[in-house]
């Protein structure tokens, strides 16, 4: 099975202040990690997804950045956060039977 | 590429009735379906896929869905609503065109169990 770590759980930030939001993975070496948000009412929008150490894939334009520094570590990044950014973020691992496994989440409140 | 639709933001049923979310899917090649749940503050939590085995795929909690390729529809169902059920619950397709697996997520229909 796929264990997911996410944190913070919760953050509240001042807008222009950087993020990081950090995920790691158990199980299988080098898996697909994606990074997605969920804003209210507009479901889950895939915001980034790396194949391998290094590998990242933007979906979106945006404010934010991802970077994956070891096999099992997945990172979400920003410089200067947005009001627009807010919203619950999920990181999630490929697993077996090419199914999708999502940590608890990371709420973030811009202020 | 591949995406889903899930009809119905909001569904409210009595407790004890059939459950119905709908979804329909537009895809180029045989998909991977899934649906997850999510309890408030929590992630996602599978309730079961579609993998082009049975058309009729049973998941956890009693729900079960079928995979009509010819309505392009792959529809939750359970035949009897617990309160427990309240949740909101995502319809995905998995996108294989890219080369690499990307998960596409429906908007999500909030489900609300009435006493």
């Amino acid at each position: 099975s796929q264990t997911i770590h996410q944190w913070p759980a919760t953050l509240v930030q001042p807008v222009g202040s950087p993020l990081s939001l950090e995920c790691t993975v158990e199980g299988t070496s080098n898996p697909n990690l994606y990074w997605y948000r969920q804003a209210a009412g507009r479901g889950l929008q895939l915001l980034f997804y790396s194949v391998g150490i290094g590998q990242i894939s933007s979906e979106v334009p945006q404010n934010l950045s991802a970077s994956r520094p070891q096999d099992r570590q997945f990172i979400l990044s920003s410089k200067k956060l947005l009001l627009s950014d807010s919203g619950f973020y999920l990181c999630a691992q490929r697993g077996s039977g090419n199914t999708i496994y999502f940590g608890e989440g990371s709420w973030l409140t811009v202020v | 590429a591949q995406s889903v639709t899930q009809l119905g933001s909001h569904v409210s049923v009595s407790e004890g009735a059939l459950v119905l979310l709908r979804c329909n899917y537009s895809s180029s090649v045989p998909p991977y379906l899934f649906w997850y749940v999510q309890y408030p503050n929590q992630g996602l939590q599978l309730l079961l896929k579609y993998t082009s085995a049975a058309t009729l795929v049973k998941g956890i909690n009693g729900f079960e869905a079928e995979f009509k390729k010819s309505e392009t529809s792959f529809h939750l169902t359970k035949p009897s609503a617990h309160m427990s059920d309240a949740a909101e619950y995502f319809c995905a397709v998995s996108d294989r065109s890219s080369g690499t697996y990307k998960y596409i997520f429906g908007t999500g229909t909030r489900l609300k169990v009435l006493a």
